[in-house]
C-alpha cells in the first residue's frame, strides 16, 4: 500500500518563501500531483511531476526525487490568498490493477501579514 | 466549458435511509473518480470509472456503497442504510483519460447523517 506523509500545518509571512515537503512509499509509482484546497472548496490542480527535477510555474515550483520518495512544493512571494491546504497525491498501482491517485492528509498553510 | 458538477450540494438524512449522489463530469472526460473527505482527513479514494466500467472498486468501504456510470457520462454513488460514520464531503473528479491526466474536481456533496 501507499504511505504519504506531509506536515499537518505550516505558517509563513506574506512575501516570504515556504517549502512544503511530501514523502511517500509506493509499489508502482506513476506520478505525483500537488493540489490546493481552500476551506470549503474542491481541490484545484497545481503541478504534476513524473520525472526527477524541478517544475516551475510562476510563483509555484514542485520538485521530485523518485529514488528518495520525496517531493516538495515551493511557494514564493507568499500572498494572503495562498492560505489553504496543500495536498500531495501519488499515482500508484492500486489493488484493483489501475493507477489510482492516493492523497496525503494535506498541509494547512497559514499566511500572516 | 462547464466544469464538474455535483448534486445535491448538501444532503441531510436520517440513519438507515438510502442516499444517491450525482456527478456530471466534464464533457469528453472518460475517467471519473469518487472520493470522500472527512473533517481533517485527506481524500479517501472510493471508486474509479473508465467509460462505463469500474476497473477499480477497491476503495468502497462496505457493500452498502455502490456506484454506476451510464453513457460514459453521469455517475451516481449510492449509499444504502446510511450510518453516522458516512458523514463526509463526497467529491467527484474527472480526467481526460485517467492515466496521466490532471483530475478536475467538482464542488462536492456534503452528506450529514443524523
Amino acid at each position: 500500500g501507499q504511505n504519504i506523509d506531509q506536515p499537518t500545518e505550516m505558517t509563513a509571512t506574506e512575501g516570504a518563501i515556504v517549502q512544503i515537503n511530501c514523502t511517500y512509499q509506493t509499489s508502482g509509482f506513476n506520478g505525483l500531483f500537488w493540489y490546493q484546497q481552500h476551506a470549503g472548496e474542491a481541490p484545484t490542480f497545481l503541478s504534476y511531476n513524473v520525472l526527477d527535477g524541478l517544475e516551475e510555474k510562476g510563483r509555484f515550483s514542485s520538485f521530485l526525487s523518485r529514488s528518495k520518495g520525496y517531493s516538495y512544493l515551493l511557494l514564493k512571494e507568499l500572498q494572503m490568498k495562498d492560505s489553504a491546504s496543500y495536498l500531495c497525491a501519488v499515482r500508484d498501482l492500486g489493488s484493483g490493477g489501475s493507477y489510482i491517485p492516493t492523497f496525503g492528509r494535506g498541509t494547512s498553510l497559514i499566511v500572516h501579514p | 466549458g462547464a466544469g464538474v458538477s455535483q448534486s445535491p450540494s448538501n444532503k441531510v438524512t436520517e440513519k438507515g435511509k438510502d442516499v444517491e449522489l450525482r456527478c456530471d463530469p466534464i464533457s469528453g472526460h472518460t475517467a471519473l473518480y469518487w472520493y470522500r473527505q472527512s473533517l481533517g482527513q485527506g481524500l479517501e479514494f472510493l471508486i474509479y470509472f473508465q467509460g462505463n466500467s469500474a476497473p477499480d472498486k477497491s476503495g468502497l468501504p462496505s457493500d452498502r456503497f455502490s456506484a454506476e456510470r451510464t453513457g460514459g457520462s453521469v455517475s451516481t454513488l449510492t449509499i444504502q442504510r446510511t450510518q453516522q460514520e458516512d458523514s463526509a464531503v463526497y467529491l467527484c473528479a474527472s480526467s481526460k483519460t485517467g492515466y496521466t491526466d490532471t483530475q478536475y474536481f467538482g464542488p462536492g456533496t456534503r452528506l450529514t447523517v443524523l
